[in-house]
């Protein structure tokens, strides 16, 4: 069974419209990290947020947020107000307790102008 | 913040090549190093985590002989792909962990190998 599920393959909005990226989990920790990377054309991983498993507050950065639930095993992501600038492959990932980080499948996000 | 270099950027040979990439932490120690691959359009799959002074410790389905790690010192992992074939080609990208409890990893820009 897949840790990250990343149920969306691709997106696409037109510009402006908010957008949410979906991520379920799945541990058996009690203990772990959760992350989402943005990866460009140029193919480096853009860090964005890392929230541990006990910290359950949401998180908004400019024009992204996030929504952690544990009851649902979710860590959805939220663009609001999309740019051109935000197309790219996004993942989501996990840690466990031997800090190996594991990927979802990632959601390929087009905005359209 | 931690930075995590990686080179060469960008490696274009011809098969039976054995290509070497190097991971470097520039401003921290990292005592564990992580590799990934990325083949077009996929996810990045953990290959090999790099331990320094150790053997590294292979993730299920990677040849270790083939894929071959070197961790000799505590900023510079490296990962040489022997004899490589057009199968190798894929993004190959390090990460490093920052010493002291639950620091994150920092990723290196990554690697595209091309074997012709």
């Amino acid at each position: 069974a897949q840790k990250v599920t990343q149920a969306q393959t691709e997106i696409s909005v037109v510009e402006k419209e908010d957008v949410t990226l979906d991520c379920v989990y799945e541990t058996r920790d009690t203990t772990y990290y959760l992350f989402w990377y943005k990866q460009p054309p140029s193919g480096e991983l853009v860090f964005l947020i890392r929230r541990n498993s006990f910290d359950e507050q949401n998180e908004i950065s400019g024009r992204y947020s996030w929504n952690f639930q544990k009851s649902t095993s979710s860590f959805n992501f939220t663009i609001t107000a999309s740019q051109v600038v935000d197309s790219a492959v996004y993942f989501c990932a996990l840690s466990e307790v031997d800090d190996k980080i594991i990927f979802g499948k990632g959601t390929r996000l087009h905005i359209l102008p | 913040g931690a930075v995590v270099s990686q080179h060469p950027s960008r490696v274009i040979c011809k098969s039976g090549t054995s290509v070497k990439i190097e991971c470097r932490s520039l401003d921290f120690q990292a005592t564990t190093m992580f590799w990934y691959r990325q083949f077009p359009k996929q996810s990045l799959m953990l290959m090999a985590t790099s331990n320094e002074g150790s053997k590294a410790t292979y993730e299920q389905g990677v040849e270790k002989d083939k894929f071959l790690i070197n961790h000799a010192s505590l900023t510079l992992s490296t990962l040489t792909v022997t004899s490589a074939h057009p199968e190798d080609s894929s993004f190959y990208i390090c990460s490093a962990e920052t010493p002291g409890l639950n620091q994150p990893q920092h990723f290196g820009d990554g690697t595209r190998l091309s074997i012709l």
